[in-house]
């Protein structure tokens, strides 16, 4: 059964401080693994995908990274404004090729 | 730039009645989705369609059915609302095949009361 487990569920961070989010995950074939962003009541907000173990995806603060069971999402110097919700998901031959199995998330906090 | 639009933010709805969600997207995409998000569970997905007038279950249809007459269209019906259908609900769509990246609108606030 495929499986998506994100840590930590919460973490405050200072305003510069570095650090990384954690997607570990269990899928019989991966097609995608996908980040998203997601701002107090809206919707989720497309970051990136990665599909092969080795992968790495970068956008301004943000860069994914993927293993053969892990993905990371590594934030250099935060700022306030990336406060939000990151969730993972994962489309593997098991959950179908048009759906996503998401994790709960991780809720990031940036203190100025 | 792609744009999923749900036309309702928020909606306060009485047990029993009817309730009809609809969401519109622009780029001619095929596939599109129902999902619902609550705390600790992450997002569930109700139905998608990958074609008009095709539908299939996901992982939670139970008390809902959905319509798509139209490609851009999907709605999301719940014949009989509940308290425990009390969500956020969130329209996706993505072009066909698998791999392609599903894009979410803004989210209709349901409360039933």
């Amino acid at each position: 059964e495929d499986q998506v487990t994100q840590s930590p569920e919460a973490l405050r961070l200072q305003e510069g401080e570095s650090s990384s989010l954690n997607c570990s995950y269990t899928v019989s074939g991966l097609r995608g693994l996908f980040w998203y962003r997601q701002d107090p009541g809206k919707g989720p907000e497309f970051l990136f995908t990665l599909y092969s173990a080795g992968e790495e995806k970068e956008k301004e603060r943000l860069k994914a990274t993927l293993t053969k069971k892990e993905s990371f999402l590594h934030i250099t110097a935060p700022k306030p404004e990336d406060s939000a919700t990151y969730l993972c998901a994962l489309r593997g031959y098991q959950t179908g090729a048009n759906n996503l199995f998401f994790g709960t998330g991780t809720r990031l906090t940036v203190i100025p | 730039d792609v744009k999923v639009t749900q036309s309702s933010r928020y909606l306060v709805k009485r047990t029993g009645e009817k309730v009809f969600l609809e969401c519109v997207q622009d780029m001619d995409h095929e596939n599109m989705f129902w999902y619902r998000q609550d705390p600790g569970l992450g997002l569930r997905l109700i139905y998608f369609s990958y074609d008009v007038k095709m539908k299939e279950k996901g992982d939670i249809p139970e008390g809902y059915s959905v319509s798509r007459e139209k490609k851009e269209r999907f709605s999301l019906i719940l014949e009989s609302a509940s308290t425990n259908q009390t969500s956020m609900y969130l329209c996706a769509s993505s072009l066909g095949g698998a791999g392609n990246t599903i894009y979410f609108g803004e989210g209709s606030w349901l409360t039933v009361v």
